[in-house]
C-alpha cells in the first residue's frame, strides 16, 4: 500500500512568519511530487512540483525534496492570511495516477 | 492549463437514486480521473477514465457502482449509483498535463449530498 503521510495540523503562523509543511512517502519509485492549495469549498490547486533532489523556488514558494529519505516538504515565505488553507502533498504512481496525503490545515494569524 | 468545468456543482438527492456527473475539458487531454473527497477528508482516486475503453477503477471501487464513460478526448461522465448516505462527497475529475511531468488539474468538484 503506497502511502503519503502529512501532519494534519492545523499549523498556526503569524502573518509575514515562515510556514513550514512536511510531508513522507513510502513508494521509493515515485518520482514526481506535488503540493496542491485547497480552500475551502473549493477544489485543489497545484502549486509546486518538483522532481529532482534539492530545492526548487517559485515566488514565495519552495519545495523541498530529499528522495533518499523519502521526504518532501514546502516553504511558504511572508506567509500572508491568504495562505490560510489546506495543503495536499500529491506523489505520482504508475499509471499516472496520484496518491494524496490526508492535508495539512495552514492557519495564518494577522 | 486546461479548462475544467463539472455539472451539476452540487445535488442534492435521495437515497437509492443515481446521479451523473459530467466533466468537460475545453482542449483534448490524454488521461482524465475521478476522485471523491468524503467530508473532512483527502482526494481518494476512484478510477482512471480512458477513452474508448473500460475505465480503470481502484481496489473499493467497483462498475456497478461508479459506471464511467469517456467517449472522447475532451469529456467524461460519472454515475454514482443506487447512491446511499455515505456517498455524500465532493466528487472531482482531474486531467493529466500534457507538460510531461505528470500533473494533474482539477475541476471545480461536484457536491452530491444523499438523504
Amino acid at each position: 500500500q503506497k502511502e503519503v503521510e502529512q501532519n494534519s495540523g492545523p499549523l498556526s503562523v503569524p502573518e509575514g512568519a515562515i510556514a513550514s509543511l512536511n510531508c513522507t512517502y513510502s513508494d521509493r519509485g515515485s518520482q514526481s511530487f506535488f503540493w496542491y492549495r485547497q480552500y475551502s469549498g473549493k477544489s485543489p490547486e497545484l502549486i509546486m512540483f518538483i522532481y529532482s533532489n534539492g530545492d526548487k523556488e517559485d515566488g514565495r514558494f519552495t519545495a523541498q525534496l530529499n528522495k533518499a529519505s523519502q521526504y518532501v516538504s514546502l516553504l511558504i515565505r511572508d506567509s500572508q492570511p491568504s495562505d490560510s488553507a489546506t495543503y495536499l502533498c500529491a506523489v505520482n504512481s504508475y499509471g499516472n495516477k496520484l496518491v494524496f496525503g490526508a492535508g495539512t490545515i495552514l492557519r495564518v494569524k494577522s | 492549463s486546461a479548462v475544467i468545468s463539472q455539472k451539476p456543482s452540487r445535488d442534492i438527492c435521495q437515497r437509492g437514486t443515481s446521479l451523473t456527473i459530467q466533466c468537460q475539458v475545453d482542449s483534448q487531454v490524454t488521461m482524465m480521473f475521478w476522485y471523491r473527497q468524503q467530508p473532512g477528508q483527502s482526494l481518494t482516486l476512484i478510477a482512471t477514465a480512458n477513452q474508448g475503453s473500460e475505465a480503470t477503477y481502484e481496489s473499493g471501487f467497483v462498475i456497478d457502482k461508479f459506471p464511467i464513460s469517456r467517449p472522447n478526448l475532451t469529456f467524461s461522465t460519472l454515475t454514482v449509483s443506487n447512491m446511499s448516505p455515505e456517498d455524500s462527497s465532493i466528487y472531482l475529475c482531474s486531467v493529466l498535463s500534457s507538460g510531461g511531468i505528470n500533473e494533474q488539474f482539477f475541476g471545480p468538484g461536484t457536491r452530491l449530498t444523499v438523504l
